[in-house]
């Protein structure tokens, strides 16, 4: 069974700077199967990217996904307020631990 | 517009079974359609739980297969799932979610609000 692991678990920053989010898989996986998830309190997860890159519908341009194999990356390029969250990235079956994106 | 809502017990006692409905619209299960469930401990991560296609092939998380069955009403427009002996570990909020399509994408794209089910005695 593959194992996601999201790094940083936490990272503190300001509006208007870039995120970078990493997700490593414990072995090489298909790059379509690989998902990201935006949370905030209280509410269902919202799916930002899949295939590894591909936008989804009325996702905003800031966000972009990237990587192949085992390693992967979420990029907010100016985060707007209401981008502090929690993001999980998921590989089928498998949800990684989440990273939370907080304000500085 | 797609919509799901999942409904059931917000409170379970230990060792008993659980049975959480999804009623969705917006979508029939029909030719490459999949609904799936997923849960989140208070405070904690996601966690897949299981999937059903159109076609009712079904896919389980390896960890919680035995406890687990997954079925679908075609005409009721629901799904349902049911977890055998609960226990307050199981404590989350249950979620049901409509499949990304094409299905060579598993992701979801559509989220019921979820439903928080406590297992206490």
């Amino acid at each position: 069974e593959i194992v996601l692991t999201q790094s940083p678990g936490t990272l503190s920053l300001s509006p208007g700077e870039r995120a970078t989010l990493s997700c490593r898989a414990s072995q090489s996986v298909n790059s379509n199967y690989l998902a990201w998830y935006q949370q905030k309190p209280g509410q269902a997860p919202r799916l930002l990217i899949y295939a590894a890159s591909s936008r989804a519908t009325g996702i905003p341009d800031r966000f972009s996904g990237s990587g192949s194999g085992t390693d992967f990356t979420l990029t907010i390029s100016r985060l707007e307020p209401e981008d502090f969250a929690v993001y999980y990235c998921q590989q089928d079956s498998t949800f990684g631990p989440g990273t939370k994106v907080d304000i500085k | 517009q797609i919509t799901l809502k999942e409904s059931g017990p917000t409170l379970v006692k230990p060792t008993q079974t659980l049975t959480l409905t999804c009623t969705f619209s917006g979508f029939s299960v029909t030719t490459g359609v999949g609904v799936g469930w997923i849960r989140q401990p208070p405070g904690k991560a996601l966690e897949w739980l299981a999937l059903i296609y159109w076609n009712d092939d079904k896919r389980y998380s390896p960890s919680l297969r035995s406890r687990l069955i997954i079925t679908k009403d075609t005409y009721k427009n629901q799904v349902v799932l049911t977890m055998t002996n609960m226990d307050p570990v199981d404590t989350a909020t249950y979620y049901c979610a409509h499949r990304l399509q094409p299905l060579e994408y598993p992701a979801f794209d559509y989220w019921g609000q979820g439903t928080l089910v406590t297992v206490s005695s």
